[in-house]
């Protein structure tokens, strides 16, 4: 079965480190998106990627094709970046048409 | 504001009662999904809609029905929920499904206890 894994699962780290979150699949996609779940269960959207880099504030997501590997790093990391981070993908190769989750990895971030 | 509306937020039901959580979507999305969250799985997909009147199961569809009537609304049936069901549920839209890249907006979750 076609599977992602994230690493690590759980991450603590004071404020202001440098935060990198790594996602690994196991065959070829067509997307990968990273979602961030609040403690209050919401989830939203950070990046959607299929090829690159992309950057959006203090949060920067890359992918390597051809390691099938990404990463999501967060700079001057704050409390208030304190989530699950999720990594999704769509398999390129057919089967359902839906997205593929990785378990998380919980992010506590300490002032 | 464009959202995706879950209801009820909270359920608690006995087994075997019927029941429904509407999903509604104001950002005339084609693609909608539910997805089920439990602990040390993560999340999974039940079923998916890439438009109205195509439905299609997911990776753990069992024990669950949806119709896609409007664009808008994509209702969860649980015909006779069983404990095993018991789980935070999550509904989902983007603006199309074909390949998925697409920024996907989530509901706020449903959570369900079936007792």
């Amino acid at each position: 079965k076609n599977e992602v894994e994230q690493s690590p699962q759980n991450l603590t780290a004071q404020e202001g480190e440098f935060i990198t979150i790594n996602c690994s699949y196991s065959v070829g996609i067509s997307a990968l998106h990273w979602l961030q779940q609040h403690p209050g269960g919401g989830i939203v959207s950070l990046f959607m990627l299929s090829s690159g880099k992309k950057k959006h504030g203090r949060l920067i997501a890359t992918i390597n094709i051809q390691e099938k590997h990404s990463s999501l790093h967060i700079t001057a990391s704050h409390p208030r970046d304190s989530a699950v981070y999720i990594c999704a993908v769509r398999w390129s190769g057919g089967g359902a048409d839906g997205l593929t989750f990785g378990k998380g990895t919980h992010l506590i971030i300490q002032p | 504001e464009a959202q995706v509306t879950q209801n009820p937020r909270y359920l608690i039901t006995v087994t075997g009662k019927k029941l429904t959580v509407t999903c509604s979507q104001n950002m005339n999305h084609e693609y909608m999904s539910w997805y089920r969250q439990d602990p040390g799985l993560g999340l999974r997909q039940i079923y998916y809609s890439m438009n109205v009147e195509v439905t299609d199961k997911g990776d753990v569809p069992e024990g669950y029905k949806v119709s896609r009537k409007e664009k808008r609304n994509f209702p969860l049936i649980l015909e006779s929920p069983s404990p095993n069901q018991t789980s935070l549920y999550f509904c989902a839209s983007s603006l199309k499904g074909d390949t998925m890249n697409y920024e996907q907006y989530f509901g706020p979750g449903t959570r369900l206890t079936v007792t």
